[in-house]
């Protein structure tokens, strides 16, 4: 099956740091890769959907200035938290849509990345 | 609009027991409906979908969904819970017609006793 692979599982920051988090889809090309927010034990919040070449779609509310996404091959989306604050700890999760199946709404996810500002 | 509602956000069972999570969406398109599963500090992992074919859907680990269109009903079922199926339940809907993105409803812990 489709992989999806994060990176780093887990990011321990001091407050006013900027930090990325790397998905990469590793057997199979993805023109569109999304972002999710997860707070403990709460549902996933779609951030921002970004795609290969272009600009970030970003979720009403989501700070793009504050959340960079970056998308700049088939294989690997960025999200930087830029200038991070405690509020912004939290469980990040990507997930990609394989190529063949655009329309299906099928994604295969990341393994999340758990970021903890000081 | 389009949104899923997962009814019981814990649902406690016993080993062995029959697993019924349950699901029910709002659509003015046909909807495409998946069941994701997620463990502790990881990502999801897709159980089952319906994309329009066959409406009782045979998903891993022995779990099976029915989409009844009347009901607006996407419930994930399991005859006999094991203690590996403890962990959190996730239903979500995308839509047909281009419309891309993913609604998850707002989860269910599942928590299996011996």
């Amino acid at each position: 099956g489709a992989v999806v692979s994060q990176h780093p599982s887990w990011v321990i920051c001091k407050s006013g740091t900027s930090v990325k988090i790397e998905c990469r889809s590793l057997d199979f090309q993805a023109t569109t890769m999304f972002w999710y927010r997860q707070f403990p034990k709460q549902s996933l919040m779609l951030m921002a959907t970004s795609n290969e070449g272009s600009k970030a779609t970003y979720e009403q509310g989501v700070e793009k200035d504050k959340f960079l996404i970056n998308h700049a091959s088939l294989t690997l989306s960025t999200l930087t938290v830029t200038s991070a604050h405690p509020e912004d700890s939290s469980f990040y999760i990507c997930s990609a849509r394989v190529l063949t199946n655009q329309n299906t709404g099928e994604l295969f996810f990341g393994e999340g990345s758990r970021l903890t500002v000081l | 609009a389009q949104s899923v509602t997962q009814l019981g956000s814990h649902v406690s069972v016993s080993e062995g027991a029959l697993v019924l999570l349950r699901c029910n969406y709002s659509s003015s398109v046909p909807p495409y409906l998946f069941w994701y599963v997620q463990y502790p500090n990881q990502g999801l992992q897709l159980l089952l979908k319906y994309t329009s074919a066959a409406t009782l859907v045979k998903g891993i680990n022995g779990f099976e969904a029915e989409f009844k269109k009347s009901e607006t009903s996407f419930h994930l079922t399991k005859p006999s819970a094991h203690m590996s199926d403890a962990a959190e339940y996730f239903c979500a809907v995308s839509f047909s017609g281009g419309y891309n993105k993913l609604i998850f409803g707002a989860g269910t812990r599942l928590a299996v006793h011996p």
